[in-house]
């Protein structure tokens, strides 16, 4: 079964600094997609990126670039040049594409910026 | 462009009452459809996931349903609601790239 780990409750992060927000997933099928979302105080889901298991580049949108280490099933969000309008959770998902397998989510990770 | 509509943005409901969320989609034709549950401050816990009409997967078993009497409706129930479902709701849809998600609605079981 598919299964995607956050292991950073929270995050500080300076105005203008970078920060890396991690994530693991575990998944049999050999074909599958990483998503990150932010989800600020309103609730809605914002998609950031997207990552195929088939890519083979990094994945960049703007000042978001994943850092995808498919051996060590590793998908971690980095973020540039922090603004304070990042501040927000952040979910790290995943899809296997085999079959009609749902996306499934991490518990998320809190990001604060700070001026 | 795919979009997600969902209502109502925020329900207060007394426990044992009955529930209905609906969601229904835009710009697509036989979603993949799903419903997801973010307790306070948590991760999204998925609760119900359609591939087509009157097709239905329950994830956790509770006193949820789901139904899908039309290709872009996707309906949440409860014949009696208890405390441990306030939440948030949010609805998504598969689309050709990506996920959508609709803007979600905030219960309070009192």
């Amino acid at each position: 079964a598919q299964k995607i780990t956050q292991t950073q409750p929270g995050m500080f992060v300076q105005e203008k600094e970078a920060v890396t927000l991690d994530c693991t997933y575990d998944t049999s099928d050999p074909s599958y997609g990483l998503f990150w979302y932010k989800q600020p105080s309103s609730g809605e889901m914002i998609f950031l990126i997207y990552q195929g298991s088939y890519d083979q580049q990094n994945a960049t949108e703007g000042r978001y670039s994943l850092n995808f280490q498919k051996a060590r099933k590793s998908a971690n969000l980095v973020i540039s040049a922090s603004q304070l309008g990042d501040s927000a959770m952040y979910f790290c998902a995943m899809r296997e594409v085999g079959g009609n397998t749902p996306l499934v989510f991490g518990k998320g990770t809190r990001l604060s910026v700070i001026a | 462009s795919q979009t997600i509509h969902q209502w109502p943005a925020t329900l207060v409901q007394p426990v044992g009452s009955p529930l209905s969320l609906e969601c229904t989609v835009e710009g697509t034709s036989n979603p993949n459809l799903y419903w997801y549950r973010q307790a306070a401050g948590r991760g999204l816990q998925l609760l119900f996931y359609s591939v087509g009409i009157g097709q239905i997967s329950s994830e956790v078993p509770q006193n949820l349903s789901a139904s899908r009497p039309q290709d872009r409706q996707f309906i949440l129930s409860s014949k009696k609601l208890l405390l441990s479902d306030s939440g948030f709701y949010l609805c998504a849809g598969q689309g050709s790239y990506g996920y959508t998600f609709g803007s979600g609605t905030r219960l309070t079981v009192v």
